[in-house]
């Protein structure tokens, strides 16, 4: 299957502090990239939907100005945690989709966010 | 209603059962189906993919859709311990796909 590369693995930082995750499509462009948050022992919840070059699309309840999400190629997406506070921690994971129709996305291995 | 139902269990088997694990969903706009496996603090891995009803077997995996029932269904055989991992149906109309809570199976030697 396609390679989507998610980096950092694990990251803790400050409150107050914002931190930068990134999501990468190895082997295949990507159009429309997914963020996801998984709380422990739940589900994975969609948080936006990022379209290359254009804004992002973001779920109901997910505030855009806290989670900046850039899809700046058709490669790589961005998600930036600003202001972050410690109900911020969670597993933030990245999906790509190849374009065309009928084809699922594939998921990086996610990012560990610890705020203290 | 949840629009995907999944048991978290935890599902506790000994190695070598099969193991049917299980979700029901109640929108019947839903064409596509899909299993995801996922370790531990990692990102899920997909193991099944289908858009219609009836079975869809990949090695010990079989996926089974009933589109009537809403209900779908991933079997293993001859577990392994290296199976034991939390196990997600996701589903979509598009290409956003809606998870359950995922099942958390463990095969025991």
């Amino acid at each position: 299957g396609a390679v989507v590369s998610q980096h950092p693995s694990w990251v803790i930082c400050k409150s107050g502090t914002s931190v930068k995750i990134e999501c990468r499509s190895l082997d295949f462009q990507a159009t429309t990239m997914f963020w996801y948050r998984q709380f422990p022992k739940q589900s994975l919840m969609l948080m936006a939907t990022s379209n290359e070059g254009s804004k992002a699309t973001y779920e109901q309840g997910v505030e855009k100005d806290k989670f900046l999400i850039n899809h700046a190629s058709l490669t790589l997406s961005t998600l930036t945690v600003t202001s972050a506070h410690p109900e911020d921690s969670s597993f933030y994971i990245c999906s790509a989709r190849p374009p065309g129709e009928n084809t699922e996305a594939f998921f990086g291995q996610g990012t560990r966010l610890t705020v203290v | 209603q949840k629009e995907v139902e999944q048991d978290p269990g935890p599902l506790s088997v000994p190695e070598g059962a099969i193991v049917s694990l299980n979700c029901t969903y109640s929108n019947s706009a839903f064409q596509y189906f899909m299993w995801y496996r996922q370790y531990s603090r990692k990102g899920p891995e997909l193991l099944m993919y289908t858009y219609s009803s009836g079975n869809k077997e990949d090695g010990r995996f079989t996926a089974q859709v009933d589109k009537s029932s809403k209900y779908i269904s991933l079997f293993i055989r001859d577990s392994q311990p290296s199976d034991s991992a939390t196990y997600l149906c996701a589903m979509s109309r598009s290409y956003i796909p809606t998870f359950g809570r995922g099942t958390s199976l463990i095969v025991h030697p």
